[in-house]
């Protein structure tokens, strides 16, 4: 069974520009989670969807967004790059929201120059 | 608000120790907690899933255990190896809440 798959792995990009990441959880499960990753602040969640919905949202601004599609594959959006947007950003997929064992992929590194 | 500590930041052992990593949460109100391990620059490989109906679960070298009256969770690893070296996280699941997640633990095992 395929795992988490995390698209592109590595992007540059310029302030003020946007990016999309894209995420196709493990065949089957239905929910999906973003994390972003720095040194100083570790793990922060974004947030989770499961069946089309946002079920959770972390603390972050509105320029981080996300969706998820009927084939549960999901999306994030950040909109006008701020330097400290630089981090690695995971996905993770459980089964079902909530409860479930989390997987995750191998992760996008964002550069913001 | 839920908060996750992991102590030590850092651990450097010889192989072949046995080392115990540790994880406290301040709301005991969980479903699970996960434990992780994440190379450098790469994702989080899950180690050890436990609901919070249950005390302790082992895979292979490793055991954790759970007590969520006391907020605590240790993970232990038997028998380390130079392949064990890594960071470990834990990650508290509240339900239907937001994951968090602990800093982590620095593992170095020296050959």
């Amino acid at each position: 069974k395929a795992g988490v798959t995390q698209t592109p792995r590595y992007l540059i990009k310029t302030r003020g520009q946007q990016v999309t990441l894209s995420c196709s959880p493990i065949s089957g499960h239905r929910s999906v989670s973003w994390y972003q990753q720095t040194p100083g602040q570790g793990l922060q969640f974004l947030f989770e969807y499961f069946s089309e919905t946002q079920r959770n949202k972390g603390n972050f601004p509105g320029r981080f967004s996300g969706r998820q599609f009927s084939n549960s594959r999901s999306e994030m959006n950040v909109s006008t790059l701020e330097l400290g947007d630089s981090a690695l950003y995971l996905c993770a997929s459980s089964l079902t929201a909530g409860v479930d064992e989390q997987y995750f992929g191998p992760g996008t590194r964002l550069t913001v120059t | 608000k839920q908060e996750v500590t992991q102590i030590p930041a850092a651990l450097s052992v010889p192989e072949g120790e046995n080392l115990v990593l540790n994880c406290s949460f301040t709301d005991s109100a969980i479903y699970n907690l996960q434990w992780f391990r994440q190379d450098p620059g790469k994702g989080l490989t899950s180690l050890l899933l436990i609901q919070s109906s249950q005390r302790e679960q082992t895979s292979g070298r490793l055991n954790a255990s759970l007590d969520k009256s006391s907020g605590r969770s240790t993970l232990y690893i038997a028998a380390s190896q130079p392949g064990d070296s890594a960071t470990y996280l834990c990650a508290v699941r509240p339900g239907y809440q937001k994951v968090t997640f602990g800093i982590g633990t620095k593992l170095q095992v020296i050959p």
